[in-house]
């Protein structure tokens, strides 16, 4: 009965690949978000969804896509991954893109060699 | 942009204390959250303040809204080692959520 799920949990790949991290909420919410959290414990927004249309993009590099195939799916797809882009992503949902009670998954700790 | 300044970045305490972190902003929020976070998982909302001067409690948990809407606390009283995690508050405006630093507490039985 989990409520927001993210795959895979941990990710390690070599510079220069094309990964993928996918998100799933099955709490019928409309809203979802991509956040990145880096080795400093810092939190931020990098992308929200609200059904299925780009609402925020926080000036994140065109190397990451997300996709929403639907309200219950965030997918987040990074090209051409860099050093940099090692970090905790964490994938969000909330009812309406103004509320505030944002329900987070457990996160996919990405590792870039 | 915007940012919020979270303190303490970390605290050590003996289990029984009271613990007090605060957040403060140059800028408005609309509302301020509480969301703890425990290792390898993520965070979990604590307490949601929707208006200026609201007082909520939360089992041992209680969060304030500040009167000029640039500052919250929150307070745990009677820790426990459960207690233990990271605990971030957050500003929300625009529909966007802005995240404090984080205060990492450790709870010695």
């Amino acid at each position: 009965d989990t409520a927001v799920s993210q795959t895979p949990k941990y990710l390690v790949t070599q510079m220069g690949n094309d990964k993928s991290i996918k998100c799933e909420q099955n709490l019928g919410h409309d809203t979802m978000y991509w956040y990145k959290q880096d080795s400093k414990k810092f939190l931020k927004i990098m992308f929200s969804y609200n059904n299925k249309e780009l609402i925020i993009n926080e000036t994140v590099p065109n190397r990451f896509s997300p996709k929403s195939p639907d309200k219950a799916h965030l997918n987040l797809h990074i090209n051409s991954l860099e050093l940099g882009d090692s970090a905790v992503y964490f994938c969000a949902s909330s009812q309406g893109h103004s509320y505030n009670e944002q329900f987070f998954g457990p996160g996919t700790r990405l590792t870039v060699l | 942009g915007q940012q919020l300044n979270q303190s303490p970045q970390s605290m050590f305490i003996q289990e029984g204390e009271d613990v007090s972190m605060n957040c403060t902003s140059s800028s408005i929020f609309n509302t301020w959250l509480w969301y703890k976070q425990d290792p390898g998982e993520g965070p979990v909302l604590l307490i949601a303040l929707y208006k200026a001067g609201e007082l909520t409690s939360n089992g041992r948990l209680t969060a304030q809204f500040g009167i000029t809407r640039k500052d919250s606390f929150l307070n745990i009283s009677a820790s426990i080692p459960s207690d233990v995690g990271i605990y971030f508050c957050a500003g929300q405006v625009g529909g966007k959520l802005i995240f404090g630093q984080g205060t990492e507490l450790s709870v010695k039985p």
